[in-house]
Protein backbone atom coordinates (compact mmCIF):
# COMPACT_ATOMS: atom_id res chain seq x y z
CA UNK A 1 0.00 0.00 0.00
CA UNK A 2 2.53 2.64 -1.41
CA UNK A 3 1.75 6.01 -0.12
CA UNK A 4 2.08 9.47 -1.66
CA UNK A 5 4.75 8.98 -4.55
CA UNK A 6 7.11 12.06 -5.47
CA UNK A 7 9.87 11.77 -8.71
CA UNK A 8 12.41 12.62 -8.79
CA UNK A 9 13.38 13.58 -4.79
CA UNK A 10 15.77 16.29 -6.15
CA UNK A 11 15.99 18.38 -9.42
CA UNK A 12 18.89 20.52 -10.26
CA UNK A 13 17.83 22.81 -13.04
CA UNK A 14 19.83 25.57 -14.17
CA UNK A 15 18.04 28.83 -15.06
CA UNK A 16 15.68 29.00 -17.92
CA UNK A 17 15.24 25.62 -17.97
CA UNK A 18 11.64 23.84 -17.27
CA UNK A 19 11.14 21.49 -14.06
CA UNK A 20 8.65 19.00 -13.94
CA UNK A 21 7.34 17.71 -10.81
CA UNK A 22 5.66 14.17 -10.48
CA UNK A 23 2.68 12.66 -7.98
CA UNK A 24 1.37 9.80 -7.64
CA UNK A 25 -1.65 9.95 -5.32
CA UNK A 26 -2.46 7.18 -3.14
CA UNK A 27 -4.49 4.38 -4.37
CA UNK A 28 -8.43 5.42 -4.43
CA UNK A 29 -7.30 9.12 -3.66
CA UNK A 30 -9.33 11.55 -6.36
CA UNK A 31 -7.37 14.80 -4.80
CA UNK A 32 -4.13 16.24 -5.27
CA UNK A 33 -2.59 19.16 -3.68
CA UNK A 34 0.54 20.86 -4.28
CA UNK A 35 2.43 22.84 -1.68
CA UNK A 36 5.78 24.66 -1.84
CA UNK A 37 8.47 25.19 1.31
CA UNK A 38 10.70 27.86 0.33
CA UNK A 39 14.13 27.88 3.18
CA UNK A 40 12.99 29.36 6.43
CA UNK A 41 9.54 29.56 5.44
CA UNK A 42 6.39 27.43 6.56
CA UNK A 43 4.34 25.35 4.15
CA UNK A 44 2.84 27.62 1.48
CA UNK A 45 -0.43 26.43 -0.71
CA UNK A 46 -0.50 26.21 -4.18
CA UNK A 47 -3.02 24.43 -6.09
CA UNK A 48 -5.87 21.59 -5.67
CA UNK A 49 -6.98 19.56 -8.61
CA UNK A 50 -9.11 16.44 -8.94
CA UNK A 51 -8.74 14.25 -12.26
CA UNK A 52 -8.64 16.44 -15.37
CA UNK A 53 -10.01 19.74 -13.02
CA UNK A 54 -8.26 22.46 -11.21
CA UNK A 55 -10.46 23.27 -8.64
CA UNK A 56 -8.14 25.74 -6.55
CA UNK A 57 -5.33 27.49 -8.25
CA UNK A 58 -5.22 30.36 -5.89
CA UNK A 59 -2.32 30.11 -4.31
CA UNK A 60 -0.01 29.46 -7.67
CA UNK A 61 2.34 32.29 -9.23
CA UNK A 62 0.66 33.79 -12.04
CA UNK A 63 3.05 33.16 -14.44
CA UNK A 64 5.22 30.25 -15.41
CA UNK A 65 3.61 27.71 -13.23
CA UNK A 66 0.98 25.23 -14.50
CA UNK A 67 -0.33 22.46 -12.80
CA UNK A 68 -2.38 19.33 -14.35
CA UNK A 69 -4.02 16.32 -13.43
CA UNK A 70 -5.04 13.80 -16.14
CA UNK A 71 -7.49 10.74 -16.25
CA UNK A 72 -4.31 8.75 -16.40
CA UNK A 73 -1.01 9.15 -14.71
CA UNK A 74 0.60 11.04 -11.88
CA UNK A 75 -0.39 14.83 -11.56
CA UNK A 76 2.24 17.34 -13.15
CA UNK A 77 3.60 20.61 -11.60
CA UNK A 78 5.20 22.93 -14.46
CA UNK A 79 8.06 25.21 -13.68
CA UNK A 80 8.83 27.11 -17.22
CA UNK A 81 12.05 29.33 -16.93
CA UNK A 82 13.10 28.67 -13.76
CA UNK A 83 14.79 31.62 -11.53
CA UNK A 84 16.70 30.95 -8.41
CA UNK A 85 13.93 32.08 -6.21
CA UNK A 86 12.46 29.18 -7.47
CA UNK A 87 14.35 26.59 -5.61
CA UNK A 88 12.40 25.08 -2.45
CA UNK A 89 10.65 21.53 -1.99
CA UNK A 90 8.00 20.61 -3.39
CA UNK A 91 5.13 18.69 -1.57
CA UNK A 92 2.24 16.81 -2.73
CA UNK A 93 -0.45 15.56 -1.02
CA UNK A 94 -3.61 13.56 -1.56
CA UNK A 95 -7.43 12.28 0.10
CA UNK A 96 -9.83 10.26 -0.80
CA UNK A 97 -12.44 12.99 -0.63
CA UNK A 98 -12.39 16.55 0.35
CA UNK A 99 -9.69 16.42 3.02
CA UNK A 100 -11.32 15.16 6.17
CA UNK A 101 -9.08 15.67 7.27
CA UNK A 102 -5.26 15.05 7.65
CA UNK A 103 -4.16 14.21 4.28
CA UNK A 104 -1.37 12.43 3.06
CA UNK A 105 2.04 14.10 2.34
CA UNK A 106 4.68 12.81 0.01
CA UNK A 107 8.39 12.87 0.75
CA UNK A 108 8.90 16.06 -1.51
CA UNK A 109 10.92 17.04 -4.58
CA UNK A 110 13.91 19.03 -3.87
CA UNK A 111 14.57 21.62 -6.71
CA UNK A 112 17.79 23.17 -6.92
CA UNK A 113 18.12 26.00 -9.76
CA UNK A 114 21.94 27.14 -10.66
CA UNK B 1 -7.37 36.26 6.23
CA UNK B 2 -6.74 32.97 8.21
CA UNK B 3 -3.35 33.07 9.92
CA UNK B 4 -1.61 30.64 12.31
CA UNK B 5 1.42 31.51 14.48
CA UNK B 6 3.57 29.15 16.16
CA UNK B 7 6.10 29.46 19.10
CA UNK B 8 8.81 29.15 20.12
CA UNK B 9 10.70 28.67 16.37
CA UNK B 10 12.92 26.65 18.59
CA UNK B 11 13.09 24.32 21.44
CA UNK B 12 15.79 22.20 23.06
CA UNK B 13 14.73 19.99 25.92
CA UNK B 14 16.92 17.19 27.70
CA UNK B 15 15.70 13.52 27.26
CA UNK B 16 12.56 13.41 30.05
CA UNK B 17 11.96 17.29 29.94
CA UNK B 18 8.52 17.78 29.19
CA UNK B 19 7.26 20.85 27.88
CA UNK B 20 4.54 22.19 25.69
CA UNK B 21 4.34 23.94 21.80
CA UNK B 22 1.79 26.68 21.20
CA UNK B 23 0.08 27.45 17.79
CA UNK B 24 -1.89 30.63 17.91
CA UNK B 25 -4.59 30.83 15.31
CA UNK B 26 -6.84 33.27 13.81
CA UNK B 27 -9.51 32.14 11.46
CA UNK B 28 -13.17 33.26 10.44
CA UNK B 29 -14.84 29.68 11.07
CA UNK B 30 -13.37 26.79 12.76
CA UNK B 31 -12.91 23.78 10.75
CA UNK B 32 -10.47 22.15 12.86
CA UNK B 33 -6.67 22.79 13.47
CA UNK B 34 -4.62 19.92 12.21
CA UNK B 35 -0.64 19.03 13.98
CA UNK B 36 1.88 17.63 11.52
CA UNK B 37 5.17 16.56 12.28
CA UNK B 38 7.76 16.82 9.78
CA UNK B 39 11.16 14.90 9.82
CA UNK B 40 14.54 16.51 7.80
CA UNK B 41 13.74 15.58 4.21
CA UNK B 42 10.68 14.37 4.55
CA UNK B 43 6.96 14.78 3.95
CA UNK B 44 4.88 16.22 7.53
CA UNK B 45 3.04 13.47 8.98
CA UNK B 46 0.07 12.99 10.24
CA UNK B 47 -0.69 13.30 13.96
CA UNK B 48 -3.82 14.54 15.19
CA UNK B 49 -7.37 16.53 14.02
CA UNK B 50 -9.14 19.08 16.86
CA UNK B 51 -12.44 20.14 15.69
CA UNK B 52 -13.53 22.06 19.02
CA UNK B 53 -12.71 23.85 21.81
CA UNK B 54 -11.84 21.45 24.89
CA UNK B 55 -11.08 18.44 22.87
CA UNK B 56 -7.55 16.57 23.41
CA UNK B 57 -6.31 14.12 21.45
CA UNK B 58 -3.22 11.81 22.49
CA UNK B 59 -0.73 9.75 21.14
CA UNK B 60 2.17 8.09 22.77
CA UNK B 61 4.57 10.64 24.78
CA UNK B 62 2.09 13.71 22.77
CA UNK B 63 -1.26 15.55 23.73
CA UNK B 64 -3.34 18.01 21.37
CA UNK B 65 -5.57 20.68 23.11
CA UNK B 66 -7.59 23.05 21.83
CA UNK B 67 -8.98 26.46 22.93
CA UNK B 68 -10.71 29.12 21.15
CA UNK B 69 -7.81 30.67 20.37
CA UNK B 70 -5.36 28.30 20.50
CA UNK B 71 -3.89 24.62 20.46
CA UNK B 72 -0.84 23.49 22.29
CA UNK B 73 1.13 20.42 21.83
CA UNK B 74 2.10 18.68 25.10
CA UNK B 75 5.10 16.59 24.87
CA UNK B 76 5.38 14.04 27.91
CA UNK B 77 9.05 12.85 28.99
CA UNK B 78 10.51 13.01 25.75
CA UNK B 79 12.94 10.76 23.81
CA UNK B 80 15.54 12.14 21.05
CA UNK B 81 13.27 10.34 18.98
CA UNK B 82 10.47 12.94 19.34
CA UNK B 83 12.64 15.54 17.57
CA UNK B 84 11.44 17.03 14.39
CA UNK B 85 9.72 20.11 13.42
CA UNK B 86 5.81 20.12 14.42
CA UNK B 87 3.27 21.88 12.49
CA UNK B 88 0.07 23.51 12.88
CA UNK B 89 -2.38 24.07 10.14
CA UNK B 90 -5.77 25.38 9.96
CA UNK B 91 -8.41 24.76 6.80
CA UNK B 92 -9.70 28.04 5.41
CA UNK B 93 -11.56 26.13 3.13
CA UNK B 94 -12.17 22.49 2.78
CA UNK B 95 -9.48 22.21 0.01
CA UNK B 96 -5.96 23.61 1.56
CA UNK B 97 -4.23 24.49 5.05
CA UNK B 98 -2.77 27.29 6.43
CA UNK B 99 0.40 26.34 8.21
CA UNK B 100 2.46 27.76 10.78
CA UNK B 101 5.94 28.34 10.81
CA UNK B 102 7.09 25.46 12.87
CA UNK B 103 8.46 24.36 16.06
CA UNK B 104 11.85 22.93 15.50
CA UNK B 105 12.26 20.68 18.42
CA UNK B 106 15.51 18.63 19.87
CA UNK B 107 15.22 16.15 22.56
CA UNK B 108 19.40 15.90 24.01
CA UNK B 109 19.88 12.51 25.20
Amino acid sequence: NAGVMQNPRHLVRRRGQEARLRCSPMKGHSHVYWYRQLPEEGLKFMVYLQKENIIDESGMPKERFSAEFPKEGPSILRIQQVVRGDSAAYFCASSRDTPNYGYTFGSGTRLTVV
Amino acid sequence: EDQVTQSPEALRLQEGESSSLNCSYTVSGLRGLFWYRQDPGKGPEFLFTLYSAGEEKEKERLKATLTKKESFLHITAPKPEDSATYLCAVPPTDQKLVFGQGTRLTINP
